[in-house]
């Protein structure tokens, strides 16, 4: 699997838009880029995943650049219920492998 | 109507017994795994198995050792418990959609306390 990096921690107002970072530079050609968040200690939550196009949820909206080597995660519209931590996390789409959690951001979102 | 689901939630038990997580999806997925989160906080992958079939095998001691009965049920169990061993566990499962990729869903976790 292609490596991320991503900010350790980001704060972000409530009700202003959350931009979360990842940078997958070694990204191949075959990978999805997923992200997912946690909440505190609970199961990982999935949001959204892309392989080239811009996409677009209820949740959320992920921007990947042409070349493929980093993304955004956008949450237009954050709630203190959205503080967690962030995992950005690039796979294969072929079978036989897993997601490889990263140590992901951890976004804190302040009244 | 929970799509995957972990028993127990919490498990106190103490050093050198032997204990079962069970997990189960209705999800129809073919597809499921066990991780494990440490005190750090770091999500590893154990095992996956698909269709029955162990497919990822991490580098995990040979005390513990997973069980798939059918497609939907992925038991993890842990022979000899040491302290370290103490952790939430992570049971989730995922189907691929062409053109989508593969949809993961995990359960709530089963914290394990060792003493």
């Amino acid at each position: 699997d292609a490596k991320t990096t991503q900010p350790p921690s980001m704060d972000c107002a409530e009700g202003r838009a959350a931009n979360l970072p990842c940078n997958h530079s070694t990204i191949s050609g075959n990978e999805y880029v997923y992200w997912y968040r946690q909440i505190h200690s609970q199961g990982p939550q999935y949001i959204i995943h892309g392989l080239k196009n811009n996409e677009t949820n209820e949740m959320a909206s992920l921007i990947i650049t042409e070349d493929r080597k980093s993304s955004t995660l956008i949450l237009p519209h954050a709630t203190l219920r959205d503080t967690a931590v962030y995992y950005c996390i690039v796979r294969p789409s072929n079978s036989g492998y897993a997601l490889n959690f990263g140590k992901g951001t951890s976004l804190l979102v302040t009244p | 109507d929970t799509a995957v689901s972990q028993t127990p939630k919490y498990l106190v038990t103490q050093m050198g017994n032997d204990k079962s997580i069970k997990c189960e999806q209705n999800l129809g997925h073919d597809t499921m795994y066990w991780y494990k989160q440490d005190s750090k906080k770091f999500l590893k992958i154990m095992f996956s198995y698909n269709n029955k079939e162990l497919i990822i095998n991490e580098t995990v001691p040979n005390r513990f050792s997973p069980k798939s009965p059918d497609k939907a049920h992925l038991n993890l169990h842990i022979n000899s418990l040491e302290l370290g061993d103490s952790a939430v566990y992570f049971c989730a499962s995922s189907q691929f959609s062409p053109g989508q990729g593969y949809g993961y869903t995990f359960g709530s976790g089963t914290r394990l306390t060792v003493v």
